[in-house]
């Protein structure tokens, strides 16, 4: 299976920051790569697929990048409504695999 | 609009079997995918299965060694997933969620299955 693995695993941060979440796989995985926002209760949103495309609707402070195997979600000025949790998942080898997230929590 | 509506929540006899049901609406049910996912209380989501809605392939986790099923009804638009022999570790919110080609796009909202003598 390919292992995903997330950095850092929970940040505070302030309205307005600027804030980079890092996404490694164990393998190459080209740019079959998504990133989710999960808050309580819900279930995961997709935010970013084929590692840089914005899903329709999903605000522009909102980027990722990356290929192969490091990526990079960033959120140009967080918002209140951002504190959540961010998951990465490849889509390119069966199992589809998570990374263990990033929390981001209010300052 | 698109949407996938889950089953209600389940409680189980550890050994039992659970089946969990999704309903497609809003696109067409055999044009797309759908995935199986399950979150334990404090984890990742650990994807469990695939279907193609339109021919019935199905793929499966081997963290599950046999113990899940997926199936789909077309004239209902709606999947299910059965999960067997469960234990307390089953104990989780289990979703579906729709494929795109890099993405799960669309999820349902969760059926929490609680695993409990």
């Amino acid at each position: 299976d390919i292992q995903m693995t997330q950095s850092p695993s929970s940040v505070s941060a302030s309205v307005g920051d600027r804030l980079t979440l890092t996404c490694r796989a164990s393998q190459n995985i080209a740019i079959y790569l998504a990133w989710y926002q999960q808050k309580p209760g819900k279930a995961p949103k997709v935010l970013i697929y084929a590692a840089s495309s914005l899903e329709r609707g999903v605000p522009s402070r909102f980027s990722g990048s990356g290929s192969g195997t490091d990526f990079t979600l960033i959120i140009s000025s967080l918002q209140p409504e951002d504190f959540a949790t961010y998951y990465c998942q490849q889509t390119n080898n069966f199992p589809f695999t998570f990374g263990g997230g990033t929390k981001v929590q209010i300052k | 609009q698109v949407q996938l509506v889950q089953s209600g929540a389940e409680v189980k006899k550890p050994g039992a079997s659970v089946k969990v049901s999704c309903k497609a609406s809003g696109y067409s049910f055999t044009s797309y995918a759908l995935y199986w996912v399950r979150q334990a209380p404090g984890q990742r989501p650990e994807w469990m299965a695939w279907i193609n809605a339109g021919n019935g392939d199905t793929k499966y986790s081997q963290n599950f060694q046999g113990r899940v099923t997926i199936t789909r009804d077309t004239s209902a638009s709606t999947a299910y997933m059965e999960l067997s022999s469960l234990r307390s570790e089953d104990t989780a919110v289990y979703y579906c969620a729709r494929a795109s080609k890099y993405s799960m796009d669309v999820w349902g909202e969760g059926t929490t299955v609680t695993v409990s003598s």
